[in-house]
């Protein structure tokens, strides 16, 4: 079967730097996506790898291994408004998108 | 402002009931798609459609059904409601790029008791 595997929860401290893992075992791979969803609030799109290695957008970095099936979103100089859940998503060879569970980060002051 | 529209936000439905979720998009994507977000679980696609005319069955399709009459819109039926359709669903679009990312609605909690 199809798995995307990420921590439930993680707990990080204002101004510091966090990494979220996700290792996934799917059908093919055609992408792998990060989304950033508030409590209460659709998911936001954050990043989009297709090839190995690090993409960096501003705070926000997203890194790919194809060949070990993980990736990790890296969140630097974190804000208290970065208290949300983070879903990585891979789609397959059938263009479908796979979703983890998602990742609960909790920044404390 | 261009994006997503659903409704209604909110829902509280009795078993056995019809329910439509309306979706609406302005951005002219071909593709959308509905998925349900339960606690613990990943989200999880329900139906989706490629282009106007045309729908097809995601990992949980039965109790729902789709209609795409045309590109903007994307209703979601509940024929018969039961309590496991208790859940936050979401409607989605995406565009033609590469990346293809996706653009959701707001989201409607609907509760079936």
């Amino acid at each position: 079967g199809q798995n995307i595997d990420q921590p439930t929860e993680m707990t990080a401290t204002e101004g510091a730097i966090v990494q979220i893992n996700c290792t996934y075992q799917t059908s093919g791979f055609n992408g792998l996506f990060w989304y950033q969803q508030h409590a209460g609030e659709a998911p936001t799109f954050l990043s989009y790898n297709v090839l190995d290695g690090l993409e960096e957008k501003g705070r926000f970095s997203s890194f790919l291994s194809r060949s070990k099936g993980y990736s990790y979103l890296l969140l630097k100089e974190l804000q208290m408004k970065d208290s949300a859940s983070y879903l990585c998503a891979v789609r397959d060879s059938n263009y479908q998108l796979i979703w983890g569970a998602g990742t609960k980060l909790i920044i404390k002051p | 402002i261009a994006g997503i529209t659903q409704a209604p936000t909110s829902q509280i439905l009795a078993a056995g009931r019809r329910m439509t979720l309306r979706c609406t998009q302005d951005m002219r994507h071909n593709a959308m798609y509905w998925y349900r977000q339960d606690l613990g679980l990943g989200l999880r696609l329900i139906h989706y459609s490629n282009t106007a005319g045309t729908t097809g069955k995601g990992e949980v399709p039965d109790g729902y059904s789709v209609s795409r009459a045309n590109t903007d819109d994307f209703p979601l039926t509940l024929a018969s409601a039961v309590p496991s359709q208790t859940s936050v669903y979401f409607c989605a679009s995406s565009d033609d790029t590469n990346t293809g990312e996706l653009f959701f609605g707001e989201g409607s909690r609907l509760t079936v008791l």
